[in-house]
């Protein structure tokens, strides 16, 4: 059974700091893995999809990379701003036209004025 | 208006009572699902459908039901709630093309008293 963990389950950083974070899963065989946000009270939006041929992925301050042999993504956030404040989740699908997805339990990320 | 809008956001209903938690998607997506949102357990999958004649389980089915009306519409039912189902519920969509993101509904934060 594929298992995604994030650590860690809280940072906070002061405002302009470059951050990391991070994602593993246990089970290799991935068909893409995505990066959300989620904001309280609201659902989850999809920050980028990373197909498990690619390395990276790139939007705007965001970079997530894929090591699918190692099991680990990470998302790295520059100039981080109080807007970056929020729950972030990596999820893994399993396969091609099955895209049921395996959620980590989230990173909750304050970014201190 | 929302692509993925799910009703109603909020709901508190007692032990033993049925409950139905509505989903309505307008980007023509062929596939939706239903998760639940524990706090530190991430999100779960509980049922999927991939189209209107095809529904099956996810991890968590137990205790829960679903219909899928039309391709627009996926419903999901609690038939005799119990307190540990006491939790954030999202719907999501997803094109089914191989390799897309999927999209959340706001969520409907349920309690069982």
């Amino acid at each position: 059974k594929q298992e995604v963990t994030q650590i860690p389950a809280a940072l906070s950083v002061p405002e302009g700091e470059n951050l990391v974070l991070n994602c593993s899963f246990t089970d290799s065989a991935i068909y893409n893995l995505q990066w959300f946000r989620q904001d309280p009270g609201k659902g989850l939006t999809s920050l980028l999809l990373i197909q498990s041929s690619q390395r990276e992925q790139t939007s705007g301050r965001l970079n997530a990379s894929l090591d699918k042999s190692s099991g680990r993504s990470t998302l790295y956030i520059a100039a981080s701003q109080p807007g970056d404040s929020a729950t972030y989740l990596c999820a893994v699908s399993a396969g091609f036209g099955n895209e049921k997805l395996t959620f980590g339990t989230g990173t909750r990320l304050t970014i201190i004025p | 208006d929302a692509d993925v809008t799910q009703t109603p956001r909020n709901r508190i209903t007692k032990t033993g009572k049925r409950i139905m938690l509505e989903c309505s998607q307008t980007k023509g997506h062929d596939r939706m699902y239903w998760y639940r949102q524990d706090p530190g357990l991430g999100l779960q999958l509980i049922y999927y459908s991939f189209d209107v004649k095809d529904i099956n389980k996810g991890e968590i089915s137990d205790g829960y039901s679903v219909s899928r009306q039309a391709q627009a519409k996926f419903s999901l039912s609690l038939e005799s709630a119990i307190p540990n189902q006491t939790a954030l519920y999202f719907c999501a969509t997803s094109g089914g093309r191989g390799g897309e993101t999927q999209y959340f509904g706001p969520g409907t934060r349920l309690l069982v008293l």
